[in-house]
């Protein structure tokens, strides 16, 4: 059976400070990977899917960035974080059908 | 284009049912519902991907009604582990392969004793 890792599942950082956070699928080879974003009490929204190793698409244009180094793993990052990047961080796998997310990161940036 | 959800929050007695609504603008490949409970990830219920499709699990069922570009969650002989919040996504016609999804700002589903 598939499963998705995220971590770390909290994380506390300074404005201004890079960030990094790893997910990763066990059980299925070449997913979709997608990265979203929930602020609190509100919506998913959606940052970045993959369809393959290198391929990286934005659907919304900020500070963050994400990498997809080999087929089972996807990374968002940024350089420098903002107050307005704190929220639930939630990364998703499909295949053909419904989407499958992991536990999520909750990062706090003060 | 976000869909847009209705109602935004019900609050049901155990053992009653609920109806929840997401329309989208734009034609739709297929529409899938997420039930979130407070600090969890989403959890995927169901996808329909035709138009008229209907699906059930337990009891929650959906509908999709292609023309309209709208389905309804049905929420029957409601349970104390039903609550949390129910999420609508859409994916369009339009999507390329990955079939990317828009969410709804969600439904916020409280059943009570």
């Amino acid at each position: 059976s598939q499963t998705i890792h995220q971590w770390p599942a909290t994380l506390v950082q300074p404005v201004g400070s890079p960030l990094s956070l790893e997910c990763t699928v066990e059980g299925t080879s070449n997913p979709n990977l997608y990265w979203y974003r929930q602020a609190a009490g509100r919506g998913l929204q959606l940052l970045f899917y993959s369809v393959g190793i290198g391929q990286i698409s934005s659907e919304v244009p900020q500070n963050l960035s994400a990498s997809r180094p080999q087929d089972r793993q996807f990374i968002l990052s940024s350089k420098k974080l903002l107050l307005s990047d704190s929220g639930f961080y939630l990364c998703a796998w499909s295949l053909t059908g419904g989407k499958f997310f992991g536990p999520g990161t909750r990062l706090t940036v003060l | 284009q976000q869909p847009v959800q209705s109602p935004q929050a019900v609050i049901l007695r155990e053992g009653e049912d609920a109806v929840i609504n997401c329309s989208s603008s734009k034609a739709l490949y297929s529409v899938h519902w997420y039930r979130q409970k407070h600090g969890e990830a989403p959890v995927f219920l169901m996808i329909l991907l035709k138009g008229g499709e209907q699906k059930g699990h337990d009891k929650i069922s959906a509908s999709f009604n292609e023309k309209k570009q709208q389905s309804s969650l049905y929420l029957t002989a409601s349970q104390l582990s039903y609550s949390g919040t129910y999420f609508c996504g859409t994916d369009l016609i339009s999507s390329g392969s990955a079939r990317q999804l828009t969410f709804g700002s969600g439904t916020q589903l409280t059943v009570l004793p």
